[in-house]
């Protein structure tokens, strides 16, 4: 079991560039989610699914766009990159409905110039 | 608003100096408590799950306590390879599903 494995580790992007960020999870989880962290401020959600084709906007959703095609995968895009955006992102997924307990990828540590 | 303040920011002990970590929180009726362990450059790994005031979770040598308004990770005779941040986080009634955080304590253990 690889657990949740995140894609590209590290990304420089100029400002107004475009990427995906790819996470990938074989734990058969019904719910993903997409954090920020930031020093000093904890981590924060972006958007979050509760199963294939479903997504929602969490507490930091602007600027970010999420899709959900397969059970397995959850996609995180930037359309036009700025520099507020430079973070680590973590992708989690949890099975859901009841069981709360959320597993974290390694992250990807995304600069934006 | 759900809330969580973690204290002390950051803890130096020597090795086999016990000592707590506290994690204080205001929600809206407590569906779970965690705590995780992040290593430098890593994801958060899940540590324990707390529910009800005065469960208490024990691995290796870290033990979990939780109250009405706190939780504690107690750690006894630390190692220099449980030098990481520990990070609480709430799960609450309202809404959806959403984890809300603390900053962390950042623990470092030294020979």
């Amino acid at each position: 079991n690889a657990g949740v494995t995140q894609t590209p580790k590290f990304r420089v992007l100029k400002t107004g560039q475009s990427m995906t960020l790819l996470c990938a999870q074989d734990m058969n989880h019904e719910y993903m989610y997409w954090y920020r962290q930031d020093p000093g401020m904890g981590l924060r959600l972006i958007h979050y699914s509760v199963g294939e084709g479903t997504t929602a906007k969490g507490e930091v959703p602007d600027g970010y766009n999420v899709s959900r095609l397969k059970k397995q995968n959850f996609l995180l895009g930037l359309e036009s990159a700025a520099p507020s955006q430079t973070s680590v992102y973590f992708c989690a997924s949890s099975y859901g409905q009841g069981n709360y307990e959320q597993y974290f990828g390694p992250g990807t540590r995304l600069t934006v110039t | 608003e759900d809330q969580v303040t973690q204290s002390p920011e950051a803890l130096r002990l020597q090795e086999g100096e016990s000592s707590s970590l506290n994690c204080s929180y205001t929600v809206s009726g407590l569906r779970g408590l965690f705590w995780y362990r992040q290593d430098p450059g890593k994801g958060p790994e899940f540590l324990f799950t707390l529910y009800s005031a005065g469960e208490e979770k024990e691995k290796e040598r870290l033990k979990a306590t939780l109250t009405k308004k706190e939780s504690f990770l107690h750690i006894t005779a630390p190692k220099p390879e449980d030098s990481a941040t520990y990070l609480c986080a709430v799960l609450g009634y309202t809404g959806f599903q959403k984890l809300v955080f603390g900053t962390g304590t950042r623990l470092l253990v030294s020979p």
